[in-house]
């Protein structure tokens, strides 16, 4: 089964800061990986699939990359509603989510 | 708009069943494989089973496989998730979601429904 390790666990960052989230997969997958962000006490919503197409609706601030097993999640210009816990995730395998702090 | 709304969680005893129902409306239902996804709480997501748009492929993960069984009626916009044997493990949040390719699935989920809370306790 693939793996998805997400780095770092928790990241502290402030308003209009510039901030990058890792997810390293066991095997090559592709390509074939969405974000998601879960505010509190709510449900998950897709921000990014197919590694870098950024879903209708998303910010622009929003971004997504990929080289090799490595994909990243940019978001540049953080803003008070990006505070929250993003998880990436390929087919039926997620990875285990970065808290994202003031 | 999409809206997907789930029902049927409460508390349950180990061993016991349960079935949840997912109502789904603004959006051709028939068209896109559906998914449930769980949330223990305070902890993170875990892909439950995802079910083709005709019903004829069922998955699971291998946590569940053989206690769960989802299924879906496409006449009545429905998805269900019939849950069996519980475990105090089985504790979480719920969530319907739906596929977001249409025909085959490419396992993106969106959007999600609100979830529905399952607590196995005696």
């Amino acid at each position: 089964d693939i793996q998805l390790t997400q780095s770092p666990s928790f990241l502290s960052a402030s308003v209009g800061d510039t901030v990058t989230i890792t997810c390293r997969a066991s095997q090559g997958i592709s390509g074939y990986l969405a974000w998601y962000q879960q505010t509190s006490g709510k449900a998950p919503k897709l921000l990014i699939y197919a590694a870098s197409t950024l879903q209708s609706g998303v910010p622009s601030r929003f971004s997504g990359s990929s080289s090799g097993t490595e994909f990243t999640l940019t978001i540049t210009s953080l803003q008070p509603e990006d505070f929250a816990t993003y998880y990436c995730q390929q087919l039926s395998t997620f990875g285990q989510g970065t808290k994202l702090e003031i | 708009e999409v809206q997907l709304v789930e029902s049927g969680g409460g508390l349950v005893q180990p061993g016991r069943s349960l079935r949840l129902s997912c109502a789904a409306s603004g959006f051709t239902f028939d068209y896109y494989a559906m998914h449930w996804v769980r949330q223990a709480p305070g902890k993170g997501l875990e892909w439950v089973s995802g079910i083709s748009s005709n019903g004829d492929i069922l998955d699971y993960a291998d946590s569940v496989r053989g206690r769960f069984t989802i299924s879906r009626d496409n006449a009545k916009n429905s998805l269900y998730l019939q849950l069996s044997d519980l475990r105090a493990e089985d504790t979480a949040f719920y969530y319907c979601a739906k596929d977001h390719c249409s025909g085959r699935s490419c396992y993106w989920f969106h959007p999600w429904g609100q979830g529905t809370l399952v607590t196995v306790s005696s």
